[in-house]
């Protein structure tokens, strides 16, 4: 069964610092992986998809990697800002399976 | 666009009681799921459904069931409301199995 597990559970740092958060999963054979933000009270934006032939996707100030291989992927937040404080889930669609697994998240403060 | 809608975003229900939970998406996606996500948890998924009339068990099924008779909508039934069953529930959609997108949540408290 796939596990996908994300380091570290909370993060703070001030404003302005690069930072990078991290999730590893343990069957490689996945078909694409996601980074999804949440909200206090709120549902899940998708924040950046990577697929299983890809290395990493940028969306802005946001850039995930992929090395599927040693089933590992980080998203590097650059800048940080206090609007970028909220709950970051990493979620791995596997090959064959109709559903994302889902990591616990790590909780980021922005510290102005 | 409306994206997926989720109602109610709150519920109270007394231990015993039955409820369903709405889930509506505009966008003709094929595949909905049903989430539920416990304080300090991922996302446990607990049914899924690839097309109308086509519906199978993720991974905590135990308590709940669902129906797809169109492709809009896809609720899902508790019976018998456990403590257990205190939760947020989260319904998404995808046009596939990648571009998920996801409702606000329904907030659930069984006493």
């Amino acid at each position: 069964k796939q596990e996908v597990t994300q380091i570290p559970a909370a993060l703070s740092v001030p404003e302005g610092e690069n930072l990078v958060l991290n999730c590893s999963f343990t069957d490689s054979a996945i078909y694409n992986l996601q980074w999804f933000r949440q909200d206090p009270g709120k549902g899940l934006t998708s924040l950046l998809l990577i697929q299983s032939s890809q290395r990493e996707q940028t969306s802005g100030r946001l850039n995930a990697s992929l090395d599927k291989s040693s089933g590992r992927s980080t998203l590097y937040i650059a800048a940080s800002q206090p609007g970028d404080s909220a709950t970051y889930l990493c979620a791995v669609a596997q090959t064959g399976a109709n559903n994302l697994f889902f990591g616990t998240g790590t909780r980021l403060t922005v510290i102005p | 666009n409306a994206g997926v809608t989720q109602t109610p975003k709150f519920r109270i229900l007394k231990i015993g009681q039955s409820m369903t939970l709405q889930c509506t998406q505009d966008m003709n996606h094929n595949y909905m799921y049903w989430y539920r996500q416990d304080p300090g948890m991922g996302l446990k998924l607990i049914y899924y459904s690839v097309g109308a009339g086509i519906t199978d068990k993720g991974e905590v099924p135990n308590g709940y069931n669902v129906s797809r008779s169109t492709t809009e909508d896809f609720p899902l039934r508790l019976e018998l409301a456990a403590p257990s069953q205190t939760s947020v529930y989260f319904c998404a959609s995808a046009p596939a199995s990648y571009g998920y997108t996801f409702g606000s949540g329904t907030r659930l408290t069984v006493v």
